[in-house]
């Protein structure tokens, strides 16, 4: 089965400041990659996929991600980050029918 | 466009109690999940429908859990009888087709507490 390692369950940012989720999964096949957000009580949103072509995948908000498939790594970044980023942010694969999502990483951002 | 409509919200139960769970897709999405994210971790998919019909119920416990998608629109999942570990929150999301980069639609999920 894919698996997937968000490697940090939280990270402490300040405003403005740049910021890198890392993400692992583990295949020996082609894989669809996927970041989703998550706000407090609300459900999931995507922020970006990766299906084929460029590794660089840009989403909303101003994050992208870059797909590295030598490493299996699919990082979230974001050059500069708002409070308003402040939620639960999970990796997700999906090598057939179903999402395999990881732990997710906390981000809180401070003033 | 309406979102992915679920309820209720919130609910607690004793365990052995019964509970259901309702969703209601974005219109024309032919796939409907539901998920289980227990606190602390990602969400894991329970079951997953094709129009009326189910593509994948590995990971759904059959000896409690029941789920079902009548005339390929809305769906109840069922939990007779709850534990104590089923308290976790229930996801429910749609996507236009089954095909593997669609992007999923996420309600905002049924929150059970199971005391």
């Amino acid at each position: 089965a894919q698996s997937v390692t968000q490697l940090d369950s939280q990270v402490p940012v300040f405003e403005e400041a740049p910021v890198e989720l890392r993400c692992n999964y583990s295949s020996s096949v082609s894989v669809y990659l996927f970041w989703y957000v998550q706000y407090p009580n609300q459900g999931l949103q995507l922020l970006l996929k990766y299906l084929s072509g460029s590794t660089l995948v840009k989403g909303i908000n101003g994050f992208e991600a870059e797909f590295n498939k030598s490493q299996t790594s699919f990082h979230l970044r974001k050059p500069s980050v708002h409070i308003s980023d402040t939620a639960e942010y999970f990796c997700a694969v999906r090598p057939g029918y179903a999402l395999n999502f990881g732990k997710g990483t906390s981000l809180l951002v401070t003033p | 466009e309406a979102g992915v409509a679920q309820s209720p919200r919130y609910k607690i139960i004793e365990k052995r109690q019964s509970v259901a769970f309702w969703c209601n897709p974005i219109s024309g999405h032919a796939t409907l999940y539901w998920y289980q994210q227990i606190l602390g971790q990602g969400p894991k998919l329970l079951i997953q429908f094709q129009n009326n019909g189910v593509v994948d119920d590995s990971q759904l416990p059959k000896d409690r859990f029941s789920a079902e998608r009548l005339k390929g629109v809305d769906s109840t999942l069922k939990i007779q009888p709850a534990k104590l570990e089923d308290s976790a929150v229930y996801l429910c999301a749609s996507s236009l087709s089954i095909g593997g980069g669609e992007t999923q639609y996420f309600g905002p999920g049924t929150r059970l507490l199971v005391l």
